[in-house]
């Protein structure tokens, strides 16, 4: 256990739906990034959360947003799903006083039919 | 924008043969960290090894080890007495060194140890 929880593990929904994903941090991590791993793919950013201000943008559809709550836990809501948005969606955390502690989650992997 | 290429979609070696798995990037920047993460059929990103571009010992983790160039940006991974559960896909990645940097990560390599 890496101490970053993602909920769920699986996820199976049809095209048009939203969904929310679910990370929890590790204890004291103040930072929060999702990435999207499509298949076969490395993983790209896309959007991260520092004691739950929006600190950074990546390749973050309009139909995605994500928000970080006061105890620190993120959702990422993905809506108007389409097929190509099936893919591993990792979310990871990382502590206040270091520049590389990242720790990963075990990702949600998202099926769209 | 830094770019992070792994040349080689697939690789095998044989069970306790060394193999080496080739990265190459692009940056601007004079100061950064390289990873090489590792992520096995359960998917879980388990990070591999760890390269502090201002160090220009090469690091080494056990039967993992890099060899970094930084004039030529190029980052390999020699996997030394290979087994069986190294078999995964592997990254690589570039992060700038300031607090809250997102990693940019390659397109990965599947190694395959055989028996």
């Amino acid at each position: 256990d890496s101490g970053v929880t993602q909920t769920p593990k699986h996820l199976i929904t049809a095209t048009g739906q939203r969904v929310t994903l679910r990370c929890s941090p590790r204890s004291g991590d103040l930072s929060v990034y999702w990435y999207q791993q499509s298949l076969d793919q490395g993983l790209q950013f896309l959007i991260q959360y520092y004691n739950g201000e929006e600190r950074a943008k990546g390749n973050i559809l309009e139909r995605f947003s994500a928000q970080q709550f006061p105890d620190l836990h993120s959702e990422l809501n993905l809506s108007s799903l389409e097929l190509g948005d099936s893919a591993l969606y990792f979310c990871a955390s990382s502590p206040p006083n270091r520049d590389y502690g990242y720790t990963f989650g075990s990702g949600t992997r998202l099926t769209v039919v | 924008a830094q770019t992070v290429t792994q040349s080689q979609p697939e690789m095998s070696v044989q069970e306790a043969e060394t193999v080496t798995l080739s990265c190459t990037y692009d940056t601007s920047e004079s100061n950064y960290y390289l990873f090489w993460y590792k992520q096995p059929p359960s998917r879980q990103m388990i990070l591999v090894i760890r390269q502090e571009a201002y160090k220009q010992q090469n690091a080494t983790e056990n039967r993992f080890s890099v060899n970094f160039q930084k004039a030529a940006k190029s980052f390999s991974l020699k996997i030394s007495d290979s087994q069986l559960g190294d078999t995964a896909m592997y990254f690589c990645a570039f992060m700038k060194p300031y607090y809250g940097q997102n990693f940019v990560f390659g397109p990965g390599t599947r190694l395959s140890v055989l028996p």
